[in-house]
């Protein structure tokens, strides 16, 4: 079945670097889009969305791109903080209504 | 404070042994979700809800039931669990379907 994908498991930058997060999906018909952060112990927290009739958006120190034509979606973070270290996960809403998540990518900020 | 609460936090259980995880919002949203979270393989959609009397499966509802009887609570029940059924749960709830979801704490659940 088509599922949502991460292109790097981990991801290791300088403090003060800008960090980018893939992530790959294969259900074209998929309209809605979010990236999430996961700390250690708790639950998924929302970072920023984008709907499918956007390739951009930008929140604070983060930016989501969406290239619908090579079905990639990005996470970019500016200045990279220690407090940034986490899982961060992209997810899909399909046209099925479903919401399916990557797998995760492990981002570590290194003092 | 805008939440989502989960019970219990931590439950050991032996196979067979019916159980239920309770999740409550205290947001007044029409959509709640739960999801399993495996090592590997992120978090996995089991059953969701778009409103009251209104739930559908997700990717991995084999299992489990839940039931929406009230707009706020949106409980997890497992009939007979099974080892395989030991996982980290996630409830979560949002506005509607294209809007960002709120997760609460999980609930780890270990069945022998």
């Amino acid at each position: 079945g088509e599922s949502v994908g991460l292109h790097l498991p981990t991801l290791s930058v300088q403090e003060g670097d800008n960090s980018i997060i893939n992530c790959a999906y294969s259900n074209s018909a998929s309209d809605y889009f979010i990236w999430y952060k996961q700390e250690s112990g708790k639950g998924p927290q929302f970072i920023i969305d984008i709907r499918s009739n956007m390739d951009k958006r930008q929140g604070q120190r983060v930016t989501v791109l969406l290239n619908k034509t090579v079905k990639h979606l990005s996470l970019q973070i500016a200045a990279t903080q220690p407090g940034d270290s986490a899982v961060y996960f992209c997810a899909e809403k399909t046209n099925n209504n479903d919401m399916r998540f990557g797998a995760g990518t492990r981002l570590t900020v290194k003092p | 404070e805008a939440q989502v609460t989960q019970n219990p936090r931590y439950l050991i259980t032996v196979t067979g042994k019916k159980l239920t995880v309770t999740c409550s919002q205290n947001m007044n949203h029409e959509y709640m979700s739960w999801y399993r979270q495996d090592p590997g393989l992120g978090l996995r959609q089991i059953y969701y809800s778009m409103n009251v009397e209104v739930t559908d499966k997700g990717d991995v509802p084999e299992g489990y039931k839940v039931s929406r009887k009230e707009k706020r609570n949106f409980p997890l029940i497992l009939e007979s669990p099974s080892p395989n059924q030991t996982s980290l749960y996630f409830c979560a709830s949002s506005h509607g379907l294209n809007y960002e979801q709120y997760f609460g704490p999980g609930t780890r659940l270990t069945v022998t």
